[in-house]
């Protein structure tokens, strides 16, 4: 069955620099989360979309944006990169039947990002 | 607020049972989930329960949930090693809004 990809799978920036990841959401599903994962730590919710509009904002730095496109995958941008971005970034999807919610977040392998 | 917590660590042998519980703190948690976390891998969904049932079977994971007391808990029969891994529960209130993970439990298990 098809997975949640996400591209680049490793990323390796220095400080002040941008990286944008990629997040395409398995077939049908329309809502997508962005999670990131330090060290050691727990993932901790950054930003969600459903149907191309943000639908939950968690603790996202203001040097981070995101959004999703006609096609459903998403974008997460980051400019002026700190030591600390330096985690694991998971995306997510599930899909919504009409109104109803979806229970099952699916999560994609990760990007590994690495800043110098 | 929300708050989900685990212990830490679990060492089991190969075909032994194992326990990983969790205690949450949001009295209006109305989804409950098990992830699995391999090393340098991603999340993987293993199961998950309503809040108006107390229990769910998924061939060998079982699922407790006591709502009363907040705790949940996720039951490995004849535990692999291949079940080593990470394992975190999360909660969510709705179907859209974001998970909201434990800290997770590494689970060891030995020949």
């Amino acid at each position: 069955a098809a997975g949640v990809i996400q591209s680049p799978r490793h990323l390796i920036k220095e400080k002040r620099e941008t990286a944008t990841l990629k997040c395409y959401p398995i077939p049908r599903h329309d809502t997508v989360y962005w999670y990131q994962q330090g060290p050691g730590q727990d993932p901790q919710f950054l930003i969600s979309f459903y149907e191309k509009m943000q639908s939950d904002k968690g603790s996202i730095p203001d040097r981070f944006s995101a959004q999703q496109f006609s096609d459903y995958h998403s974008e997460l941008n980051m400019s002026s990169l700190e030591l600390g971005d330096s985690a694991l970034y998971f995306c997510a999807s599930s899909f919504s039947l009409g109104q109803l919610n979806s229970y099952e977040q699916y999560f994609g392998p990760g990007t590994r990002l690495t800043v110098t | 607020g929300e708050d989900v917590e685990q212990s830490l660590f679990l060492s089991v042998r190969e075909g032994d049972s194992s326990v990983i519980n969790c205690t949450y703190t949001d009295s209006s948690s109305t989804y409950l989930y098990w992830y699995k976390q391999e090393p340098g891998a991603g999340l993987q969904l293993l199961t998950y329960i309503f809040s108006n049932m107390d229990m769910k079977q998924d061939q060998r994971l079982t699922v407790l949930l006591n709502k009363k007391d907040k705790h949940l808990s996720l039951r490995i029969a004849d535990t692999q090693t291949g079940d080593s891994a990470i394992y975190f529960c999360a909660e969510t209130n709705t179907g859209f809004q974001k998970l909201v993970f434990g800290t997770g439990t590494r689970l060891l298990v030995s020949p």
